[in-house]
């Protein structure tokens, strides 16, 4: 079954410990993105990756890092968590075709942290 | 800042009527729009994507584009309760892959 597994779905932690989601797809996709949503804000790209070792920022990516090391995982890293990044975070990927952008973008779970 | 702007909502409509969704963007260079639905507590899945200026049909889903007017909308023919869910409008730009996606407008079908 195709799919986009993020883990764990639900995280409460402290102020200032680092964590790690997890992000794995099934689908051999090139691009892989990480968004928050928040109320009222809408979903939110947080980074983007292109293909292995090939990222770049989204609208909102002060206090996160990624990494691309293998085509299947794109792990989104908070070093020092703080409360501002409460929020519902979604994985998702799709396939990149050079100039257009006409695949669908398939959604992981999402992940629910709690930032105390 | 790029923005893609939809009414919040709920927009309320009877069971077998036509639900209009609609979305406006600031980006002129976007180039892609698609769009999501949301269910409550689960993630986006994509309705629609549309490329061009006109018509794009679907089943009960037809997306509309009108790059001039910087307009995007999503009419659902026969809407049914299933139908109920937060609906999000989203635009890339061209050239990049970054998606603008709107806070969504929340459809509430009627039985």
């Amino acid at each position: 079954e195709a799919q986009v597994t993020q883990n764990p779905r639900y995280l409460i932690t402290v102020t200032g410990k680092k964590l790690t989601v997890t992000c794995s797809q099934n689908m051999n996709h090139e691009y892989m993105s990480w968004y928050r949503q928040d109320p009222g804000l809408g979903l939110r790209q947080i980074y983007y990756s292109m293909n292995v070792e090939v990222t770049d920022k989204g609208d909102v990516p002060e206090g996160y890092k990624v990494s691309r090391k293998e085509k299947r995982n794109f792990p989104l890293i908070l070093e020092s968590p703080s409360p501002n990044q409460t929020s519902l975070y979604f994985c998702a990927s799709r396939a990149a075709k050079s100039g257009t952008h006409t695949d669908t973008q398939y959604f992981g779970p999402g992940t629910r942290l709690t930032v105390l | 800042q790029k923005e893609v702007e939809q009414n919040s909502g709920p927009l309320s409509v009877p069971e077998g009527a036509i639900a209009s969704l609609n979305c406006t963007y600031s980006d002129r260079g976007s180039q892609s729009f698609f769009w999501y639905r949301q269910y409550s507590g689960k993630s986006p899945e994509l309705i629609m994507s549309i490329y061009s200026n006109g018509d794009k049909e679907d089943g009960r889903f037809t997306a509309q584009l009108n790059k001039a007017s910087q307009y995007v909308s999503l009419l659902i023919r026969d809407s049914q309760p299933s139908d109920s869910a937060t609906y999000l409008c989203a635009g890339v730009t061209s050239g990049t892959y970054k998606y603008i996606f709107g806070t969504g407008t929340r459809l509430k079908v009627l039985a």
